[in-house]
């Protein structure tokens, strides 16, 4: 089955640095690649996701890179804030495993003011 | 649009009892997953349903069961509950065709004692 290593598992930036997480995956099926954030007491919530037939993808301060040869995907997050501070997850899906993502151990980010 | 709605928030059990947590999905999605949170393991799938049907199954012995109404709302059921049982349960909703987002509700806290 898949499997996802994500790293670093944590992550310390001052504020307004950028921070990058990045992930692995193992199966070559897979074609969805979503990331998480996850605050306390808080289900994790979508911030971004990209699909296998692109290889990049912004939405303000929040890109997503994928380079499907290397089963590579990161997450770039600029101009950090304090808010930013969460514990961040990578996942990947695709073919038949309908419903199942796949997670990333997760990365805590800690961004001091 | 109201988010996914999970109950109860906080659970707590006895070793050998069962429990039923509820899931009602952002409406008009059709497809309900489940996961498992703890701090070893990560995030782990349980199932998913979609109209009514089980699509996926992880890897989780056979007393954790769910199902699906035809409203779209899931519940899940563990039984002979045992102490390493204790987690958040997480459920997600989304369309259910392809690979399409999963948004989670905030979860049910279950604590074995």
């Amino acid at each position: 089955g898949e499997n996802v290593e994500q790293h670093p598992s944590t992550l310390s930036v001052q504020e307004g640095d950028s921070a990058v997480i990045k992930c692995t995956y193992s199966d070559s099926a897979s074609n969805y690649f979503p990331w998480y954030k996850q605050e306390l007491g808080k289900g994790p919530q979508l911030i971004i996701d990209i699909r296998s037939n692109v290889g990049e993808k912004k939405d303000q301060r929040i890109a997503v890179t994928l380079n499907k040869t290397a089963k590579h995907f990161s997450l770039h997050i600029t101009e950090t804030q304090p808010e930013d501070s969460a514990v961040y997850f990578c996942a990947a899906s695709g073919g038949t495993s309908y419903g199942k993502l796949t997670f990333g151990q997760g990365t805590i980010l800690t961004v001091h003011p | 649009k109201a988010g996914v709605t999970q109950t109860p928030r906080y659970l707590i059990k006895t070793r050998g009892q069962q429990v039923t947590l509820s899931c009602s999905p952002i409406s008009g999605h059709r497809s309900v997953s489940w996961y498992q949170q703890t701090p070893g393991q990560g995030l782990q799938f349980l199932f998913e349903y979609f109209s009514e049907t089980q699509r996926n199954k992880g890897n989780f012995p056979g007393r954790f069961s769910g199902r699906q109404f035809s409203n779209s709302r899931s519940e899940m059921n563990v039984s002979t509950l045992e102490l390493g049982d204790s987690a958040l349960y997480l459920c997600a909703s989304s369309a259910g065709t392809g690979s399409q987002p999963q948004h989670f509700g905030d979860g049910t806290r279950l604590s074995i004692l």
